[in-house]
């Protein structure tokens, strides 16, 4: 299947800080990726969909100006939390979707944020 | 609004049993739906998807089906290892939207 690399896998950071989430798609070109948080034992919740060369589409309750989306190209979306807080602490996930829609969704190895 | 849900929530087997995990969704208008393992700490493993028109897909020791019109998919994981103990997730596509359900924690004793 295709491969969705994410980086870093695990960051740790001041609270006040900026972090930067990185989500690639190695081997097909992702026209729409999706970013997703998961707290302990619970599942999966969209964030954002960000389609290549355009603003992203923020679902309800989600901060815009604290959750920064940018996919400038059809291999790379990032997610950076801006002025990062304890309750920013979270796993994140991201997932691509390729021009060719089968509707199939590969997801990233997730990246854990530990914000102190 | 689309709500998935899984039942059990969490699920011990001895190995060798077969494994079933259901999920339900409200709305029948999907595009697909898609099981997913999800190790700890890890990220999402596609198992299978099933296209709207599709009624089962299959993939070695694993086969989902479903029933749009009820809305409702089973996966089924035959002949359980130890191997398999990980967080089984179902999500749907409608629209551009993915929606995950809780998912279900599968452990297989040895």
């Amino acid at each position: 299947g295709a491969v969705v690399s994410q980086h870093p896998s695990r960051v740790i950071c001041k609270s006040g800080t900026s972090v930067k989430i990185e989500c690639r798609s190695l081997d097909f070109q992702a026209t729409t990726m999706f970013w997703y948080r998961q707290f302990p034992k619970q599942s999966l919740m969209l964030m954002a969909t960000s389609n290549e060369g355009s603003k992203a589409t923020y679902e309800q309750g989600v901060e815009k100006d604290k959750f920064l989306i940018n996919h400038a190209s059809l291999t790379l979306s990032t997610l950076t939390v801006t002025s990062a807080h304890p309750e920013d602490s979270s796993f994140y996930i991201c997932s691509a979707r390729g021009l060719i829609n089968t509707g199939e969704l590969f997801f990233g190895e997730g990246s854990r944020l530990t914000v102190l | 609004k689309q709500e998935v849900t899984q039942i059990p929530a969490a699920l011990s087997v001895p190995e060798g049993e077969n494994l079933v995990l259901n999920c339900s969704f409200t709305d029948s208008a999907i595009y697909n739906l898609q099981w997913f393992r999800q190790d700890p700490g890890k990220g999402l493993t596609s198992l299978l998807l099933i296209q709207s028109s599709q009624r089962e897909q299959t993939s070695g020791r694993l086969n989902a089906s479903l029933d749009k019109s009820s809305g409702r998919s089973t996966l089924y994981i035959a002949a359980s290892q130890p191997g398999d103990s990980a967080t089984y997730l179902c999500a749907v596509t409608a629209g551009n939207k993915l929606t995950f359900g809780g998912g279900t924690r599968v452990l297989v004793k040895p």
